[in-house]
């Protein structure tokens, strides 16, 4: 059973459509929820930590929230500059890993 | 201050051989987590160091192994190289301590013929 799914797979946005990103995760003890960007063939880089319910943050055009199930990535007037994978990924209490999601692949065109 | 650093960028082996992966951690970080990513996939655990031990191991056999150095540095070795280990593999560093964010290198394309 995977703990984290995240959705859309692929979506496609105009420059400056905005719209929302979905992690969905199940695991008990939440120590924190992770947001990544990748660009192809390099390492992911860090966007995010959100530790708790009703946790908010916000970087340039991008801001993430958390419930006690799911996590949402916004993305406001996207530029094509945007375009990414986006990854979640939780940690677990007691645990030393992150576990991942298969990501998100946004295209922005302009 | 330095990132995560990685080598080599790209290697090419052929099946049953041996191969050995670098990581330089972030400046002040102590504790480096080894990560495997096939095309597609979102990153698999593999395993994390800190002060030198193996802290925790994901799901992968025994050909996979790892050090940690007193410099904090870190190798991934895999011995008997099947195809199946083709992919990029992702070293991330942390500090310990209450938030433990993983910091990723710009990892390692290894493809194995």
């Amino acid at each position: 059973e995977d703990q984290v799914t995240q959705s859309p797979e692929a979506l496609r946005l105009q420059e400056g459509e905005s719209s929302s990103l979905n992690c969905s995760y199940t695991v008990s003890g939440l120590r924190g929820l992770f947001w990544y960007r990748q660009d192809p063939g390099k390492g992911p880089e860090f966007l995010f930590t959100l530790y708790s319910a009703g946790e908010e943050k916000e970087k340039e055009r991008l801001k993430a929230t958390l419930t006690k199930k799911e996590s949402f990535l916004h993305i406001t007037a996207p530029k094509p500059e945007d375009s990414a994978t986006y990854l979640c990924a939780v940690h677990e209490g007691g645990s030393e890993k992150l576990v991942f999601g298969k990501g998100t692949k946004l295209t922005v065109n302009p | 201050d330095a990132g995560v650093t990685q080598s080599p960028t790209h290697l090419i082996k052929t099946r049953g051989q041996q191969v050995t992966l670098r990581c330089s951690p972030k400046s002040g970080h102590d504790t480096v987590s080894w990560y495997q990513q096939a095309l597609g996939q979102g990153p698999q655990f593999i395993f994390q160091y800190y002060e030198e031990e193996e802290r925790q191991r994901g799901n992968f056999p025994d050909r996979f192994s790892g050090h940690q150095f007193p410099n904090y540095s870190s190798e991934l070795n895999v011995n008997a190289l099947l195809l199946g280990d083709s992919a990029l593999y992702l070293c991330a560093s942390s500090l310990v301590g209450p938030e433990e964010t993983q910091y990723f290198g710009p990892g390692t394309r290894l493809l194995v013929l």
